[in-house]
């Protein structure tokens, strides 16, 4: 168990729809990391928070949006959903801000969105 | 486009044997290689990392090999044990803090 915590574990939705999926970092850590797992797509990271800021996007669409709350949760929200948006969804967090050097991600259990 | 290209894709091993991992990164603002293990149903978790600056690093049975001028990184695990059979991914990490990760590979560890 990584510390890290995700809701809910299955999500399925129509297309068209919008869905929140949660995450709750190990304590003590303050970045929050959020990655997409697709079958053709291999593992992708979307977006990185830090204390609340966004640090750090990567592939992530418009139609996709996040946030970290003071409380360090984070919440990433889909929207206008497609059918090949279906996918593990991760969360991992870390200490320590990229910046300030690299440190260990731990990554949560996954949320698993199918969009039929 | 794809900066970190991982091979094989799957891996058949007999038990005892050596499984060795490749990545080339093209990307040279990274500053971070590590390697996760990822089983069924769960998430990955960091297995072995290595910066740059070291051209190997061993922790048990598992080692990187890095080769910055050829941009080349690679995961060998010595007396490879049923138990490894797992996915593992490469990732290579920016210092602008983006993570790229390679496509993964399955290794199944033989009886």
């Amino acid at each position: 168990d990584s510390g890290v915590t995700q809701t809910p574990k299955h999500l399925i939705t129509a297309t068209g729809q919008r869905v929140t999926l949660r995450c709750s970092p190990r304590s003590g850590d303050l970045s929050v990391y959020w990655y997409q797992q697709s079958l053709d797509q291999g593992l992708q990271f979307l977006i990185q928070y830090y204390n609340g800021e966004e640090r750090a996007k990567g592939n992530i669409l418009e139609r996709f949006s996040a946030q970290q709350f003071p409380d360090l949760h984070s919440e990433l929200n889909l929207s206008s959903l497609e059918l090949g948006d279906s996918a593990l969804y991760f969360c991992a967090s870390s200490v320590r801000d990229r910046g300030h050097g690299a440190d260990t991600q731990y990554f949560g259990p996954g949320t698993r969105l199918t969009v039929l | 486009q794809q900066q970190v290209k991982q091979s094989p894709q799957s891996l058949i091993v007999q038990k005892g044997g050596i499984s060795i991992i490749n990545c080339a990164y093209e990307n040279t603002a990274f500053d971070y290689f590590p390697w996760y293990q990822q089983f069924p149903g769960k998430g990955p978790a960091l297995l072995i990392a290595i910066r740059p600056d070291v051209s190997e690093k061993k922790e048990g049975r598992f080692t990187i090999s890095f080769n910055k001028s050829a941009k080349q990184f690679s995961l060998h695990i010595m007396d490879s044990q049923p138990g490894d059979s797992a996915t593992y991914f490469c990732a290579a990490i920016g210092t602008a803090g983006k993570s790229t990760f390679g496509d993964g590979t399955t290794l199944t560890v033989k009886p």
